[in-house]
């Protein structure tokens, strides 16, 4: 049972675009959600988080959108940049601490 | 965030061996996670080790093949077990931040990974 599903496997941008990635849950139990970026032969790095009491948050050039009602986030990178290129994963956390993870993105920018 | 390094960053075995990974944090953290990630899949949690406790392991994880140490605040080691091929993938270590910090314990830190080839 997939409680956190990347339903993309790909995505392909041009740079300067938006990039949006999607990810859906099914627990409403999930009260904190990650993106990672993660390059080949690296370990995940941690970009951006929401707390499941807010609907937005901004860094940068990254935004996170989450819709609870539709058990539904989304990352927005503006404008994406040829090194965004990468794989993205979104994660889902409730009180245990324990991350659970979608399948990841794979995100090409094209210059 | 937290500096994590693992040891060794790559390795080829024989089945049927054992492999022994290390993963050091630059602070003092409470909780120490160990995941891994087979080829084209997604992360999965092995287990979560806490110092001075026994792992605490995920539905399809057994301590005796994958056996957890966590001498101190700042180390652990997983150790796969009688390795097949289908124990070929990236295993990594992550942690929080240090107690105190905002969302220090939701918020995990990945290690490098360790890339396993079982032959």
């Amino acid at each position: 049972d997939q409680q956190v599903k990347q339903n993309s496997p790909s995505l392909s941008v041009q740079e300067g675009r938006i990039s949006i990635l999607n990810c859906d849950y099914t627990n409403s139990m999930f009260d904190y959600f990650l993106w990672y970026k993660k390059y080949p032969a690296e370990g995940p790095t941690f970009l951006i988080s929401i707390s499941s009491i807010k609907d937005k948050n901004e860094d940068g050039r990254f935004t996170v959108f989450l819709n609870k009602s539709a058990k539904h986030l989304s990352l927005h990178i503006v404008p994406s940049q040829p090194g965004d290129s990468a794989v993205y994963f979104c994660a889902a956390s409730s009180l245990t601490g324990k991350l659970i993870f979608g399948q990841g993105t794979t995100l090409q920018v094209k210059p | 965030s937290a500096v994590i390094s693992q040891k060794p960053s790559r390795d080829i075995c024989q089945r049927g061996t054992s492999l022994t990974i290390q993963c050091q944090v630059d602070s003092q953290v409470t909780m120490m996670f160990w995941y891994r990630q087979q080829p084209g899949q997604s992360l999965t949690l092995i287990a979560t080790a806490n110092q001075g406790s026994e792992a605490t392991y995920e539905s399809g994880f057994v301590i005796d093949k994958f056996p957890i140490s966590r001498p101190n605040l700042t180390f652990s080691t997983l150790t796969v077990s009688n390795m097949s091929p289908e124990d070929s993938s990236i295993y990594l270590c992550s942690t929080n931040l240090p107690p105190g910090l905002p969302m220090a314990q939701e918020t995990q830190y990945f290690g490098p990974g360790t890339r396993l080839l079982v032959l």
